[in-house]
C-alpha cells in the first residue's frame, strides 16, 4: 500500500464550481498533511497545511482531516481558469515528506 | 517568498561527465530534500537530511550523493551522467523545530544528459 494515495483521474470542473478532491494515507501516526499545487513545468507551490481534524478554511480552498478515516480532502470553490494544476497532497511519516501522485484540475471557462 | 534557491535551472551534459546541482536555503532549516520528477509523472523522494552531517536515502534508489556540511547547502552530485539521469530535480526545505513544518521548493534543476 502506497504511502499517500491519490487516485481519481483528471477532473475538469466549469469556471465557478467547486473542484474536489481526495487523498488517504497509510500510516495512521501521520500528524502533518499538506496540499501543494503544482502548474507544468514548475516546483510545486504550498496552498494549504492541515494538523488537526476538521477543516480549515483560506480564501477560495478549504481543507478538510479526518484522521479515524485517514483521508484528507481539498475543496476549492468558485474555480478559476488560473486553478488549472496539479494538486498533490503531502504527509509526513516517519519525518519525511510524502507525496501522492497528484490529481489534474482542468477548469473550464 | 519561500528563500530556497537551486541552480543551475537547466543543465545539458554529456555522458560521463560528473556533475553537482546547488540547493542552498537562507531560512536556516534543519531538515532539506531531493526529489527527482519526470515530466508528467509523480516526485519520488531521493534523498533528505535532518541536520548537518546527516544524509539518508529516499524512497527512490539513486545513483546520486549528497552531503550536509552546513546548514544551508545540500548539494547533489553524480560522479558519472546517464541519459537514464535525465529529469528535474527539485530542493526542499522545512523546520521541524516548530509545529508546522511545511516544506518550501527551490524553482527545480532540469537536467538533460545527451
Amino acid at each position: 500500500q502506497k504511502e499517500v494515495e491519490q487516485n481519481s483521474g483528471p477532473l475538469s470542473v466549469p469556471e465557478g464550481a467547486i473542484a474536489s478532491l481526495n487523498c488517504t494515507y497509510s500510516d495512521r501516526g501521520s500528524q502533518s498533511f499538506f496540499w501543494y499545487r503544482q502548474y507544468s513545468g514548475k516546483s510545486p507551490e504550498l496552498i494549504m497545511s492541515i494538523y488537526s481534524n476538521g477543516d480549515k478554511e483560506d480564501g477560495r480552498f478549504t481543507a478538510q482531516l479526518n484522521k479515524a478515516s485517514q483521508y484528507v480532502s481539498l475543496l476549492i470553490r468558485d474555480s478559476q481558469p488560473s486553478d488549472s494544476a496539479t494538486y498533490l497532497c503531502a504527509v509526513i511519516r516517519d519525518n519525511r515528506l510524502a507525496f501522492g501522485k497528484g490529481n489534474q484540475v482542468v477548469v473550464i471557462p | 517568498e519561500a528563500d530556497i534557491y537551486q541552480t543551475p535551472r537547466y543543465l545539458v551534459i554529456g555522458t560521463g561527465k560528473k556533475i553537482t546541482l546547488e540547493c542552498s536555503q537562507t531560512m536556516g532549516h534543519d531538515k532539506m530534500y531531493w526529489y527527482q520528477q519526470d515530466p508528467g509523472m509523480e516526485l519520488h523522494l531521493i534523498h533528505y537530511s535532518y541536520g548537518v552531517n546527516s544524509t539518508e536515502k529516499g524512497d527512490l534508489s539513486s545513483e546520486s550523493t549528497v552531503s550536509r556540511i552546513r546548514t544551508e547547502h545540500f548539494p547533489l552530485t553524480l560522479e558519472s551522467a546517464r541519459p537514464s539521469h535525465t529529469s528535474q530535480y527539485l530542493c526542499a526545505s522545512s523546520d521541524q523545530r516548530t509545529a508546522n513544518t511545511e516544506a518550501f521548493f527551490g524553482q527545480g534543476t532540469r537536467l538533460t544528459v545527451v
